[in-house]
């Protein structure tokens, strides 16, 4: 089944412990993309990635780090959360590396920072 | 910078009516326009993806229409049934990227 896969779903965290949020699509995708979606405020791109090695920075970027060493994979990471970035968090992905095309989106990772 | 707005905010309909959802964008230099689906704690489904190019997409009872010229596109329901309840939300492919509205929260009773 084609899907991406977010991990962990929920996670509870103190200020300032490292944290990482797992993301792997299975259908061959080179785009991904980390969103992250505040009531009012809508869906706003953190970081995305054309292919491998290459990654960009969206709306949102301060205080997240991301990497794509493997088409499959692109991890978002907190090197020291803080409580503003208490969020509902998505990774997407679609085929195309150049226009986005079709987004498919993972479930969600719900996020509290205290 | 693309700005995207969705009105109604939140729409509350009897079951089998006809509906339509408006979302307008400022910039009319896209890509393309998708309409996604979006359940409670749930991400987002991509129901229709309108190329620059063309006028309007068609899935089942859903239709998406799109006016460059005049920064709109419309995703009309028919005959509306509560699994339809959700938020709706489009989004705008750019210059700037991928830019999204706020949604509009639909239910649709019995």
């Amino acid at each position: 089944e084609a899907q991406v896969t977010q991990n962990p779903r929920y996670l509870i965290t103190v200020t300032g412990k490292k944290l990482t949020v797992t993301c792997s699509q299975n259908m061959n995708h080179e785009y991904m993309s980390w969103y992250r979606q505040d009531p009012g405020l809508g869906l706003r791109q953190i970081y995305y990635s054309m292919n491998v090695e290459v990654t960009d920075k969206g709306d949102v970027p301060e205080g997240y780090k991301v990497s794509r060493k493997e088409k499959r994979n692109f991890p978002l990471i907190l090197e020291s959360p803080s409580p503003n970035q208490t969020s509902l968090y998505f990774c997407a992905s679609s085929f195309s590396g150049t226009v986005t095309g079709e987004l498919f989106f993972g479930e969600g990772s719900r996020l509290t920072v205290l | 910078k693309q700005e995207v707005t969705q009105i109604p905010a939140a729409l509350s309909v009897p079951e089998g009516e006809n509906l339509v959802l408006n979302c307008s964008f400022t910039d009319s230099a896209i890509y393309n326009l998708q309409w996604f689906r979006q359940d409670p704690g749930k991400g987002l489904t991509s129901l229709l993806l309108i190329q620059s190019s063309q006028r309007e997409q068609t899935s089942g009872r859903l239709n998406a229409s799109l006016d460059k010229s005049s920064g709109r596109s419309t995703l009309y329901i028919a005959a509306s049934q509560p699994g339809d309840s959700a938020t709706y939300l489009c989004a705008v492919e750019g210059t700037d990227k991928l830019i999204f509205g706020t949604g509009t929260r639909l239910q649709v009773f019995p």
